[in-house]
């Protein structure tokens, strides 16, 4: 079945520094990514859409300067959050949606910014 | 997208079969019925889905009422690893690549 590959699974900076995150679709094409946030003990909260070769679509309340957010590729999307601080820590998800209608998750990103 | 109601956690004992209920009485009728569920600290695992057929893979059962306004997700011989927050999500296929909503989902505990 589909992959999506996500990286790093877990990552550890300073306040003030940025961290790249990055998703793959491994064995299919990936017209639309979707990058969600969770907190501990709530749901997934859909952060902003992506489409290759366009801009990201954020969620209201979504810093799009502080969530950087690249989809050059069918195949790669990544998200950089930028000058990182302690209340950004959260678990990043990422999803990719190949034309068959289908959802394939990333494992997660557990950022703690310190 | 038709929002959905389910029960904030339940137990079932391993080996036994876990019935996960979900409402979503406002579905409409080109809507699918989906199960994703989310393992602790990994990314939401796809389980099943359905439009208005019962529905039987080798991870479950969806059992989708003739009205379509609840539906059922069924482990039959629930074991440890089946340990995880349990999402219904009601969407339309035809729609494109559109956000998938999560709600609050089922915190399923099952106990040895």
């Amino acid at each position: 079945g589909a992959v999506v590959s996500q990286h790093p699974s877990r990552v550890i900076c300073k306040s003030g520094t940025s961290v790249k995150i990055e998703c793959r679709s491994l064995d299919f094409q990936a017209t639309t990514m979707f990058w969600y946030r969770q907190f501990p003990k709530q749901s997934l909260m859909l952060m902003a859409t992506s489409n290759e070769g366009s801009k990201a679509t954020y969620e209201q309340g979504v810093e799009k300067d502080k969530f950087l957010i690249n989809h050059a590729s069918l195949t790669l999307s990544t998200l950089t959050v930028t000058s990182a601080h302690p209340e950004d820590s959260s678990f990043y998800i990422c999803s990719a949606w190949d034309s068959s209608g289908g959802y394939t998750f990333g494992s997660g990103t557990r950022l703690t910014v310190v | 997208d038709a929002k959905t109601t389910q029960p904030p956690s339940m137990d079932c004992a391993e080996g036994r079969a876990a019935n996960l209920p979900c409402n979503h009485s406002t579905i409409s009728g080109n809507e699918y019925v989906y199960w994703y569920r989310q393992i602790h600290s990994q990314g939401p695992q796809y389980i099943i889905h359905g439009l208005k057929n019962n529905e039987t893979n080798e991870m479950a059962s969806l059992i989708i009422t003739e009205d379509r306004k609840s539906s059922t997700l069924i482990l039959p011989h629930a074991t440890l690893r089946d340990t995880a927050v349990y999402y219904c999500i009601v969407r339309s296929r035809r729609t494109g690549a559109n956000n998938l909503f999560f709600g609050t989902g089922t915190r399923l505990t099952v106990i040895p």
